[in-house]
């Protein structure tokens, strides 16, 4: 299976904990992004990258979220002193960033609960 | 924020009859998309429309987009059990005049066929 990949699949975690979360694209896709998606609702753009590149964070992604692309390859998320509201599926999307190439690829997501 | 508002929020039809959903959005668009998600997992995209499109057909789907409406239907034709799924739309807005692929979803029809 070459589609994207998230791992883990489910995250359960104390309140002020830090969490990672990792994200394989598809391997000739160049872009990558990150959303948040909550219950009944749509997903949410948090950040993406073009390569290694981060070029535009949502103002959803506080202080405590970070996110990495080294080499342009897999990306991780990392979320410091973990709190309530940030419970929510996280999705990882890949494109080939391309006119004509615009559709995204989802992974199957990384649930979050803090408790 | 989210973009787009989907119209309705849940339907409920018989196998074999067609389901219409319907997406609006605000600001202008490169393209619009529409993604199915099954319950817990990530997105599938099923078919994108570009600005200057006024229709597009993927077999049993059908697509329309009014950009002087700035609004979109999605419509499912002879539905089975197996389409029972979220289907959010999503626009690709124009910034700068250069499309980064960065999508915003709406909040996305329940769509259950009964068999």
């Amino acid at each position: 299976d070459t589609g994207v990949s998230q791992n883990p699949r489910h995250k359960i975690t104390k309140r002020g904990q830090n969490v990672t979360f990792r994200c394989d694209p598809i391997s000739e896709h160049n872009r990558l992004y990150w959303y948040r998606q909550t219950l009944g609702q749509g997903p949410e753009f948090l950040t993406y990258f073009q390569n290694e590149a981060q070029l535009e964070k949502s103002r959803l992604l506080s202080d405590r979220f970070s996110a990495e692309r080294p080499k342009g390859s897999f990306s991780t998320l990392e979320i410091q002193r973990t709190e309530q509201g940030d419970s929510a599926m996280y999705l990882c999307a890949s494109s080939l960033g391309q006119i004509a190439h615009e559709k995204l690829f989802f992974g199957s997501g990384t649930q979050l609960s803090v408790l | 924020s989210q973009q787009g508002e989907e119209d309705p929020q849940a339907l409920s039809i018989q196998e074999g009859e067609n389901a219409t959903m319907n997406c609006s959005y605000k600001t202008s668009i490169n393209n619009l998309q529409w993604y199915r998600q099954n319950s817990g997992r990530g997105l599938v995209h099923l078919i994108l429309i570009r600005s200057n499109e006024r229709e597009k057909h993927s077999g049993r789907l059908r697509v329309t987009l009014d950009t002087s409406k700035k609004s979109s239907s999605l419509l499912i034709t002879a539905s089975r059990a197996a389409d029972t799924a979220s289907y959010f739309c999503a626009t690709d807005s124009v910034a700068g005049g250069t499309s980064y692929g960065k999508l915003t979803f709406g909040q996305g029809t329940i769509l259950t066929v009964h068999p």
